[in-house]
């Protein structure tokens, strides 16, 4: 069982827009401004696509967009596009000794 | 441009212990403020933090997983080498070592990860 809680699935048609969510505690999603998103396609390593909870390195489009209440987070993905199809992780920093705690993953299907 | 490629068996024998090494380039673990991670998802599964090594080779180990886990860093040779005693086939999973530096909560980039499989 995952430290983060995501939903296993989501959908969306192309052009639409979908939010995955990312719950944990108020020791890490909660306590910080350290979540971070990745997208991993199959057999692909997985890609920083979100930062300090809403914050898109260099390079990333900016229909990914990151938000954050409480001890829930949330990546929006808009205009979907056939290539965003992947499996997306959340990862927080936590005050616990295990420093980094990632969610389950959700898996994208654009339909 | 940062670059990172992890190296090692790609089977071992339950009971025996994985070495596994990251090889770098990009950046220098002599640099203050820099590290190194590793991070591994079993097959269809979650991804899940195991160590980190830092440039003055501080190093942090995952809790659970901390008896059995040893990271060290070679930095003539751009290195991190990675061990894991008593494998076990629940170890089966693609390792992946990551860029990291201090005062940012994130991996990036990534290795291409390897593949490791336990089993007699």
């Amino acid at each position: 069982q995952s430290a983060l809680t995501q939903p296993a699935s989501v959908s969306g048609s192309p052009g639409q827009s979908i939010t995955i969510s990312c719950t944990g505690t108020s020791s890490d999603v909660g306590g910080y401004n350290y979540v971070s998103w990745y997208q991993q396609h199959p057999g692909k390593a997985p890609k920083l696509m979100i930062y300090d909870v809403s914050n898109r390195p260099s390079g990333v489009s900016n229909r990914f967009s990151g938000s954050k209440s409480g001890n829930t987070a949330s990546l929006t993905i808009s205009g979907l596009q056939a290539e965003d199809e992947a499996d997306y992780y959340c990862s927080s920093y936590t005050s616990s000794s295990t420093f980094w705690v990632f969610g389950g993953g959700t898996k994208l299907t654009v339909l | 441009q940062i670059t990172l490629k992890e190296s090692g068996p790609t089977l071992v024998k339950p009971t025996q212990t994985l070495t596994l090494t990251c090889t770098f380039s990009g950046f220098s673990l002599s640099t203050s403020g820099v590290g190194v991670g590793w991070i591994r998802q079993p097959p269809g599964k979650a991804l899940e933090w195991l160590a980190l090594i830092y440039w003055d080779d501080d190093k942090r180990y995952s809790p659970s997983l901390k008896s059995r886990l040893t990271i060290t860093k070679d930095t003539s040779k751009n290195q991190v080498v990675l061990t894991m005693t008593n494998m076990d086939p629940v170890d089966t999973a693609t390792y992946y070592c990551a860029h990291w530096v201090i005062g940012f909560y994130w991996f990036d980039p990534w290795g291409q990860g390897t593949l490791v499989t336990v089993s007699s």
